[in-house]
């Protein structure tokens, strides 16, 4: 079966960028997107399309996907950035989720 | 506005079964492909099934084929979770999420509902 890896938390300071990975085989042949997740809300789409932002995502999400790796890019990170962030990808009538990443700024 | 509501979680036995059910407002549902997706507590998100707008294409996780059957009533703007011989690991928040098209990602989910398996 299809597998996303993540690593499991990233950190980052105020005003810098953070960049999360997800891994999978031949990842940058399909779409991925991301969803932001903070404790106790449901998941909001960030990314779609690999590099879409949905209408109200701020400009300082963007996304990538080439090769195995898809990476999602927080420029200029804020506090309210901090959260768990899941990517996505279809795979042979399933979808799958990446493990997720934690982004700690502090 | 999209809203999606879901309803029908509560403590179930290992064994038993319950429904889950999510309705939908604010935008034409039967243009929209639906999924389930469930998060254990302190864990990720695990897709769990989907089903096309006129519920010709229904897809499972394989940790649920078998025991659960996804519906839809695009009269009455609903998705169903039917869920059978429910275990332990079943236990999780599950969330009903809109998807503009097969499956690549979902625009708008729900608040979530929290199924209990336990004894």
């Amino acid at each position: 079966s299809y597998e996303l890896t993540q690593p499991p938390s990233v950190s980052v300071s105020p005003g810098q960028t953070a960049s999360i990975t997800c891994s999978g085989d031949k990842l940058g042949d399909r779409f991925a997107c991301w969803y932001q997740q903070k404790p106790g809300q449901s998941p909001v789409l960030v990314i779609y399309h690999d590099s879409k932002r949905p209408s109200g995502i701020p400009e300082r999400f963007s996304g990538s996907n080439s090769g195995n790796t898809a990476t999602l890019t927080i420029s200029g990170t804020q506090a309210m950035d901090e959260a768990d962030f899941y990517c996505q990808a279809w795979d042979n009538s399933t979808v799958v989720f990446g493990g997720g990443t934690k982004l700690t700024v502090l | 506005e999209v809203q999606l509501v879901e309803s029908g979680g509560g403590l179930v036995q290992p064994g038993g079964s319950l429904r889950l059910s999510c309705a939908a407002s604010g935008f034409i549902f039967s243009s929209y492909s639906m999924n389930w997706v469930r998060q254990a507590p302190g864990k990720g998100l695990e897709w769990v099934s989907y089903i096309s707008t006129s519920s010709n294409t229904i897809y499972y996780a394989d940790s649920v084929k078998g025991r659960f059957t996804i519906s839809r009533d695009n009269a009455k703007n609903s998705l169903y979770l039917q869920m059978n011989s429910l275990r332990d690991e079943d236990t999780a928040v599950y969330y009903c999420a809109r998807d503009p098209g097969g499956g690549d990602y979902f625009d708008y989910w729900g608040q979530g509902t929290l199924v209990t398996v336990s004894s």
